[in-house]
């Protein structure tokens, strides 16, 4: 699986849209996107995931860059309860069964 | 209503002594996974099961083990425990059909305290 860069941190006001940045420069053609979220002492939490066209369901918008070199996870109007770590996860699709690699993350605070 | 469960939430055991956490699905999915996070870090991958097939991570200390009687139970045994099992421990599941196994299911893990 392609590695991926996240920011340690990132805060953001309550009421604001968050956008969390990814970079998966050595991404591969049949590599796949997915977005989990960590609440402090629960398991993670699937998020979104996409290929190449840009996604939206009821959690969050994924963008992904037209070279696939990077993305960006848009939580459109953060509360409060969107505090948590940020995974980007980059794996092929085909190998769902394998499991997660997870990375450092990116630890999102919403402020009040 | 809770499709992945793990019992109990907080379990504290004594230094040597064998500990089994538990973990249930009502997903009826073909692949559960065990992760253990340390404190501050990411979830690791332990193993899973693909039906009754047993995969193991390659640093996996031996000193871990799992049982899948059914579908819907998986076990993580630690025959040995030492201080630096204390973790959270993670049961996951997914469908495994490939391309179509977008998203894994996380319970909301047992927290092992080791003494």
């Amino acid at each position: 699986d392609a590695k991926t860069t996240q920011p340690p941190s990132m805060d953001c006001a309550e009421g604001r849209a968050a956008n969390l940045p990814c970079n998966h420069s050595t991404i591969s053609g049949n590599e796949y996107v997915y977005w989990y979220r960590q609440i402090h002492s629960q398991g993670p939490q699937y998020i979104i995931h996409g290929l190449k066209n840009n996604e939206t369901n009821e959690m969050a918008s994924l963008i992904i860059t037209e070279d696939r070199k990077s993305s960006t996870l848009i939580l459109p109007h953060a509360t409060l309860r969107d505090t948590a770590v940020y995974y980007c996860i980059v794996r092929v699709a085909s190998r769902g069964a394998d499991g997660l690699t997870f990375g450092k993350g990116t630890h999102l605070i919403i402020q009040p | 209503d809770a499709m992945v469960i793990q019992n109990p939430r907080y379990q504290v055991t004594q230094f040597g002594k064998p500990v089994t956490l538990s973990c249930s699905q009502t997903l009826n999915h073909n692949v559960m996974y065990w992760y253990q996070q340390k404190s501050s870090q990411a979830p690791k991958l332990l193993f899973h099961y693909y039906d009754k097939d047993f995969n193991n991570e390659a640093d996996t200390p031996d000193n871990f083990q799992s049982r899948r009687p059914n579908t819907s139970f998986c076990f993580l045994d630690i025959r040995s425990p030492g201080l630096g099992d204390a973790a959270m421990y993670l049961c996951a599941t997914s469908r495994g059909q490939g391309a179509m196994d977008t998203e894994a299911f996380f319970g909301q893990g047992t927290r092992l305290t080791v003494v």
